[in-house]
């Protein structure tokens, strides 16, 4: 089955910075990517998510980059704010149904003033 | 709001008791899920139901008993629950198509097994 192991698992940037997670997945056939931020007391939700076919998405300040070649992809974010804060998990899903997504084990990010 | 509701938000209850997890969306997705989520561990997939039946069962131990009404809501029943059962429990649903759709998760049930 699908492995995706996830670094940092802290991350403590200044106001104003970027901050970068990396995962890095097994299976080759995994299509579908989806980040989710956890904040403290509420469940995942969903910030971005990329597709296989697609190398590079961009939301206003958080972006997201994929390598099919090296399996990994990562989360960028820049110019940092202290509500950026909370703990970020990265998933990745083979073909199919949602019921195979496999999730990282987090990035708790700090965003200090 | 997420548009799935979890009840109750904290959950204490001793080893004997037996007690039920409550999950509504209202995103007329029509698959559901149940995760548990515990410290330093990655999401842990309970159970997932898709049109009410359930297609997928991992290994859960039967002291977790997931019922799906229909296709807006979803119990997860608990009894004779062990320490280590205490976590936090998640809901999600999804509308499943030919393609990928991403979850949405609820605000999730704090269990606590004493």
């Amino acid at each position: 089955g699908e492995n995706v192991e996830q670094h940092p698992s802290t991350l403590s940037v200044q106001e104003g910075d970027s901050a970068v997670i990396k995962c890095t997945y097994s299976d080759s056939a995994s299509n579908y990517f989806p980040w989710y931020k956890q904040e403290l007391g509420k469940g995942p939700q969903l910030i971005i998510d990329i597709r296989s076919n697609v190398g590079e998405k961009k939301d206003q300040r958080i972006a997201v980059t994929l390598n099919k070649t090296a399996k990994h992809f990562s989360l960028h974010i820049t110019e940092t704010q202290p509500e950026d804060s909370a703990v970020y998990f990265c998933a990745a899903i083979g073909s199919g149904t949602a019921s195979k997504l496999t999730f990282g084990t987090g990035t708790r990010l700090q965003v200090t003033l | 709001e997420t548009g799935v509701t979890q009840t109750p938000r904290h959950l204490v209850m001793g080893m004997t008791n037996k007690k039920s997890l409550k999950c509504e969306q209202h995103l007329g997705h029509n698959a559901m899920y149940w995760y548990k989520q515990s410290a330093k561990k990655p999401l842990e997939l309970m159970f997932v139901y898709s049109l009410e039946e359930r297609v997928e069962n991992n290994s859960v131990p039967s002291r977790f008993s997931p019922e799906c009404p229909n296709s807006s809501h979803l119990f997860l029943h608990l009894h004779t629950l062990q320490p280590e059962d205490s976590a936090l429990y998640l809901c999600a649903s999804s509308q499943l198509t030919t393609g990928n759709s991403p979850l949405h998760f609820g605000n999730g049930t704090r269990l606590t097994v004493t």
